[in-house]
Protein backbone atom coordinates (compact mmCIF):
# COMPACT_ATOMS: atom_id res chain seq x y z
CA UNK A 1 0.00 0.00 0.00
CA UNK A 2 1.02 3.68 -1.13
CA UNK A 3 1.37 5.70 1.79
CA UNK A 4 2.73 9.90 2.30
CA UNK A 5 4.50 10.83 5.30
CA UNK A 6 4.67 15.12 6.18
CA UNK A 7 6.98 14.98 9.26
CA UNK A 8 6.30 18.72 10.11
CA UNK A 9 3.16 19.10 11.57
CA UNK A 10 3.85 23.15 11.71
CA UNK A 11 6.20 25.48 10.57
CA UNK A 12 6.84 29.60 10.78
CA UNK A 13 9.19 31.56 8.88
CA UNK A 14 9.78 35.25 8.31
CA UNK A 15 7.84 37.16 5.15
CA UNK A 16 10.48 37.21 2.14
CA UNK A 17 12.60 33.77 3.85
CA UNK A 18 12.36 30.92 1.92
CA UNK A 19 10.94 27.88 3.70
CA UNK A 20 11.30 24.06 2.83
CA UNK A 21 8.39 21.51 3.48
CA UNK A 22 9.68 17.69 3.59
CA UNK A 23 7.51 14.44 2.11
CA UNK A 24 8.22 11.24 1.91
CA UNK A 25 6.21 8.12 0.36
CA UNK A 26 6.24 4.95 0.04
CA UNK A 27 5.33 2.84 -2.98
CA UNK A 28 6.49 -0.53 -5.21
CA UNK A 29 5.21 1.44 -8.47
CA UNK A 30 7.81 2.69 -10.71
CA UNK A 31 5.18 5.22 -12.60
CA UNK A 32 3.15 7.95 -10.69
CA UNK A 33 2.83 11.83 -9.75
CA UNK A 34 3.27 13.36 -6.79
CA UNK A 35 1.64 16.71 -6.13
CA UNK A 36 1.92 19.66 -3.75
CA UNK A 37 -1.94 20.97 -2.54
CA UNK A 38 -2.36 23.98 -0.84
CA UNK A 39 -5.62 25.01 1.38
CA UNK A 40 -5.66 28.56 2.78
CA UNK A 41 -7.67 29.54 5.64
CA UNK A 42 -11.06 29.96 2.78
CA UNK A 43 -10.49 26.24 2.71
CA UNK A 44 -10.46 26.01 -0.84
CA UNK A 45 -7.85 23.23 -2.15
CA UNK A 46 -5.43 24.23 -4.90
CA UNK A 47 -2.88 22.67 -6.62
CA UNK A 48 0.53 24.27 -6.73
CA UNK A 49 2.60 22.12 -8.19
CA UNK A 50 3.11 18.31 -9.51
CA UNK A 51 5.72 15.97 -10.70
CA UNK A 52 5.95 12.82 -12.73
CA UNK A 53 8.09 10.36 -11.41
CA UNK A 54 9.34 9.84 -15.12
CA UNK A 55 10.92 13.46 -15.40
CA UNK A 56 14.06 13.97 -13.89
CA UNK A 57 14.13 17.43 -13.54
CA UNK A 58 12.59 18.97 -10.78
CA UNK A 59 9.18 20.72 -11.62
CA UNK A 60 9.23 24.66 -10.65
CA UNK A 61 6.14 27.20 -10.73
CA UNK A 62 7.82 30.31 -10.25
CA UNK A 63 8.61 30.89 -6.50
CA UNK A 64 7.68 27.07 -6.05
CA UNK A 65 9.86 24.41 -6.74
CA UNK A 66 10.44 20.81 -5.80
CA UNK A 67 13.63 18.62 -4.61
CA UNK A 68 12.73 15.08 -6.19
CA UNK A 69 14.67 12.61 -4.82
CA UNK A 70 13.14 9.41 -6.55
CA UNK A 71 15.47 6.46 -5.01
CA UNK A 72 15.19 8.21 -1.76
CA UNK A 73 11.42 8.32 -2.24
CA UNK A 74 11.46 12.22 -0.97
CA UNK A 75 9.29 15.61 -2.73
CA UNK A 76 10.23 18.62 -0.45
CA UNK A 77 8.74 21.56 -1.48
CA UNK A 78 10.65 25.26 -1.28
CA UNK A 79 9.07 28.29 -1.36
CA UNK A 80 11.03 30.98 -2.60
CA UNK A 81 10.85 34.66 -1.30
CA UNK A 82 7.78 33.36 1.16
CA UNK A 83 4.36 35.90 1.01
CA UNK A 84 1.77 36.14 3.89
CA UNK A 85 -0.57 35.01 1.03
CA UNK A 86 1.31 31.62 1.28
CA UNK A 87 0.01 31.26 4.70
CA UNK A 88 -1.92 27.68 4.72
CA UNK A 89 -1.90 24.16 5.02
CA UNK A 90 0.00 22.54 2.67
CA UNK A 91 -0.41 18.54 1.37
CA UNK A 92 1.88 16.39 -0.44
CA UNK A 93 -0.38 13.59 -2.40
CA UNK A 94 0.83 10.83 -4.44
CA UNK A 95 -1.10 9.01 -7.77
CA UNK A 96 -0.37 5.88 -9.27
CA UNK A 97 -0.01 6.50 -12.63
CA UNK A 98 -3.07 5.16 -14.80
CA UNK A 99 -5.35 4.17 -11.62
CA UNK A 100 -8.54 4.47 -13.53
CA UNK A 101 -10.20 5.85 -10.09
CA UNK A 102 -7.63 8.46 -10.25
CA UNK A 103 -7.20 7.94 -6.21
CA UNK A 104 -5.14 10.69 -4.35
CA UNK A 105 -2.98 9.33 -1.24
CA UNK A 106 -2.54 12.48 0.59
CA UNK A 107 -0.17 13.18 3.67
CA UNK A 108 -1.88 14.65 6.89
CA UNK A 109 -0.40 18.58 5.73
CA UNK A 110 2.26 20.98 7.17
CA UNK A 111 0.52 24.44 8.33
CA UNK A 112 2.87 26.79 7.21
CA UNK A 113 2.63 30.07 8.60
CA UNK A 114 4.48 33.13 7.37
CA UNK A 115 4.79 36.05 9.49
CA UNK A 116 5.15 39.77 8.92
CA UNK B 1 -20.52 30.67 -10.59
CA UNK B 2 -16.83 28.77 -11.65
CA UNK B 3 -15.06 25.81 -10.66
CA UNK B 4 -16.54 23.45 -7.92
CA UNK B 5 -19.47 25.12 -5.36
CA UNK B 6 -20.57 23.57 -2.35
CA UNK B 7 -23.53 23.93 -0.30
CA UNK B 8 -24.06 24.92 2.76
CA UNK B 9 -20.71 26.41 3.65
CA UNK B 10 -21.30 25.14 7.31
CA UNK B 11 -24.01 22.42 8.73
CA UNK B 12 -24.92 21.55 11.88
CA UNK B 13 -26.83 18.78 12.70
CA UNK B 14 -28.44 16.30 14.94
CA UNK B 15 -27.53 12.35 15.15
CA UNK B 16 -31.54 12.31 14.09
CA UNK B 17 -31.47 14.17 11.17
CA UNK B 18 -31.33 13.86 7.46
CA UNK B 19 -29.58 15.95 5.24
CA UNK B 20 -27.82 16.57 1.89
CA UNK B 21 -25.04 17.85 1.11
CA UNK B 22 -24.42 19.40 -2.49
CA UNK B 23 -22.05 19.87 -5.08
CA UNK B 24 -22.07 21.15 -8.50
CA UNK B 25 -19.14 21.83 -11.06
CA UNK B 26 -19.11 24.27 -13.67
CA UNK B 27 -15.75 22.83 -15.74
CA UNK B 28 -17.47 19.99 -17.84
CA UNK B 29 -15.59 17.53 -16.04
CA UNK B 30 -17.03 13.74 -15.95
CA UNK B 31 -15.55 12.65 -12.88
CA UNK B 32 -16.77 13.96 -9.49
CA UNK B 33 -15.19 13.04 -5.86
CA UNK B 34 -15.76 12.90 -2.26
CA UNK B 35 -13.70 13.60 0.20
CA UNK B 36 -13.85 13.59 4.29
CA UNK B 37 -11.33 16.04 5.54
CA UNK B 38 -10.46 15.20 10.06
CA UNK B 39 -8.00 17.37 11.35
CA UNK B 40 -4.62 16.34 11.46
CA UNK B 41 -5.33 12.95 9.24
CA UNK B 42 -4.80 12.57 5.78
CA UNK B 43 -7.85 13.31 3.23
CA UNK B 44 -9.90 10.21 3.28
CA UNK B 45 -11.60 9.34 -0.47
CA UNK B 46 -15.38 8.43 0.45
CA UNK B 47 -16.33 8.04 -3.15
CA UNK B 48 -15.75 8.21 -6.67
CA UNK B 49 -18.34 9.10 -9.79
CA UNK B 50 -16.79 8.47 -13.49
CA UNK B 51 -19.37 9.32 -15.88
CA UNK B 52 -21.69 8.84 -13.36
CA UNK B 53 -21.45 5.97 -12.19
CA UNK B 54 -19.61 4.85 -8.65
CA UNK B 55 -16.15 3.16 -9.28
CA UNK B 56 -14.97 3.56 -5.69
CA UNK B 57 -16.79 2.90 -1.92
CA UNK B 58 -13.83 3.19 0.39
CA UNK B 59 -15.77 0.87 2.91
CA UNK B 60 -17.86 4.49 3.70
CA UNK B 61 -20.46 3.95 6.24
CA UNK B 62 -24.27 3.40 4.82
CA UNK B 63 -24.99 6.30 6.56
CA UNK B 64 -23.14 7.99 3.92
CA UNK B 65 -25.22 7.96 0.86
CA UNK B 66 -23.76 9.37 -2.66
CA UNK B 67 -25.98 10.36 -5.81
CA UNK B 68 -24.79 11.95 -8.83
CA UNK B 69 -27.82 12.32 -11.04
CA UNK B 70 -25.85 13.78 -13.69
CA UNK B 71 -22.37 14.84 -14.91
CA UNK B 72 -22.30 17.95 -13.31
CA UNK B 73 -23.81 17.39 -9.66
CA UNK B 74 -22.96 15.23 -6.41
CA UNK B 75 -24.93 14.54 -3.45
CA UNK B 76 -24.21 13.25 -0.49
CA UNK B 77 -27.05 12.02 1.60
CA UNK B 78 -26.68 12.18 5.58
CA UNK B 79 -28.43 9.96 7.81
CA UNK B 80 -28.36 9.03 11.55
CA UNK B 81 -24.63 10.83 11.72
CA UNK B 82 -22.11 10.12 14.83
CA UNK B 83 -20.35 12.91 16.33
CA UNK B 84 -17.22 11.53 14.77
CA UNK B 85 -18.63 12.31 11.51
CA UNK B 86 -17.92 15.98 12.25
CA UNK B 87 -15.45 16.77 9.74
CA UNK B 88 -14.80 19.31 6.64
CA UNK B 89 -16.31 17.37 3.58
CA UNK B 90 -14.83 18.31 0.49
CA UNK B 91 -15.75 17.71 -3.22
CA UNK B 92 -13.68 17.31 -5.97
CA UNK B 93 -14.03 17.10 -10.10
CA UNK B 94 -11.56 15.75 -12.88
CA UNK B 95 -11.67 15.01 -16.11
CA UNK B 96 -12.00 11.50 -16.30
CA UNK B 97 -8.84 10.08 -19.19
CA UNK B 98 -9.15 6.89 -21.09
CA UNK B 99 -7.97 4.05 -19.22
CA UNK B 100 -5.02 2.52 -20.37
CA UNK B 101 -2.90 5.48 -21.45
CA UNK B 102 0.58 4.92 -19.54
CA UNK B 103 0.85 8.56 -18.34
CA UNK B 104 -2.18 9.24 -17.94
CA UNK B 105 -3.41 12.16 -15.30
CA UNK B 106 -6.13 14.86 -14.56
CA UNK B 107 -6.14 17.37 -12.40
CA UNK B 108 -8.88 17.76 -9.54
CA UNK B 109 -10.07 21.01 -8.66
CA UNK B 110 -11.54 21.31 -5.34
CA UNK B 111 -14.70 23.08 -4.02
CA UNK B 112 -14.48 25.01 -0.73
CA UNK B 113 -16.10 22.56 0.98
CA UNK B 114 -18.82 22.00 4.05
CA UNK B 115 -17.82 21.94 8.03
CA UNK B 116 -20.09 19.58 9.01
CA UNK B 117 -21.17 19.22 13.03
CA UNK B 118 -22.93 16.37 14.56
CA UNK B 119 -24.10 16.80 17.84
Amino acid sequence: AQTVTQSQPEMSVQEAETVTLSCTYDTSENNYYLFWYKQPPSRQMILVIRQEAYKQQNATENRFSVNFQKAAKSFSLKISDSQLGDTAMYFCAFMVSGDSNYQLIWGAGTKLIIKP
Amino acid sequence: ETGVTQTPRHLVMGMTNKKSLKCEQHLGHNAMYWYKQSAKKPLELMFVYNFKEQTENNSVPSRFSPECPNSSHLFLHLHTLQPEDSALYLCASSQDLLSGLTYSYNEQFFGPGTRLTVL
